[in-house]
């Protein structure tokens, strides 16, 4: 089983649409959680940190599920400018406990007018 | 701040020449790291350090080498260009390991 796993897509959605990303993660001692955006040839940048009780900014909101081991990204009312890749990004602690983040696959999506 | 930097932003090497790929950070992070993605693939952890003098191997380290001789620089060496070395490569920097990572804007190596 992969450590992070995400479906890679690609979701096409119109604008204004709803849409979600689920990504799991293997490791339950996993303490720190991300969402990652990547645009086409450019370097990722963080999108927003996932929390435990839930977060939200805007139209983006990120949820965790610790029992089940997944995260998930809900993005509102898409735009035009929201196709790009996000990454799920969960930090795994090693056993020297130097830990490391680790990045899924990623999921494409594109954002239709 | 400039964040993280990295030179050149694209180069073309011929198979069994050797190059350095610069990163530099301005952050004062303690943690660096060097990662490389294929097309269309997820990113793969070369190397790691935690600080200045410290450097560890990552999920896909054969081929190339790392030193860590300040806080703000990460430089990662390839010896051997091998065509399997063409890939584009991000190095990142966080404060610390659970914290969230800045990359820099990528070198896209071609090995012909």
């Amino acid at each position: 089983r992969k450590e992070v796993e995400q479906d890679p897509g690609p979701f096409n959605v119109p604008e204004g649409a709803t849409v979600a990303f689920n990504c799991t993660y293997s490791n339950s001692a996993s303490q720190s959680f991300f969402w990652y955006r990547q645009d086409c040839r450019k370097e990722p940048k963080l999108l927003m940190s996932v929390y435990s009780s839930g977060n939200e900014d805007g139209r983006f909101t990120a949820q965790l599920n610790r029992a089940s081991q997944y995260i998930s990204l809900l993005i509102r009312d898409s735009k035009l400018s929201d196709s790009a890749t996000y990454l799920c990004v969960v930090n795994m602690l090693g056993s020297s406990n130097t830990g490391k983040l680790i990045f899924g696959q990623g999921t494409t999506l594109q954002v239709k007018p | 701040n400039a964040g993280v930097t990295q030179t050149p932003k694209f180069r073309i090497l011929k198979i069994g020449q050797s190059m350095t790929l610069q990163c530099t950070q301005d952050m004062n992070h303690n943690y660096m790291y060097w990662y490389r993605q294929d097309p269309g693939m997820g990113l793969k952890l070369i190397y790691y350090s935690v600080g200045a003098g410290i450097t560890d191997k990552g999920e896909v380290p054969n081929g190339y080498n790392v030193s860590r001789s300040t806080t703000e620089d990460f430089p990662l060496r390839l010896e051997l260009a091998a065509p399997s070395q063409t890939s584009v490569y991000f190095c990142a920097s966080s404060r610390r390991v659970t914290e969230t990572q800045y990359f820099g804007p990528g070198t896209r190596l071609l090995v012909l």
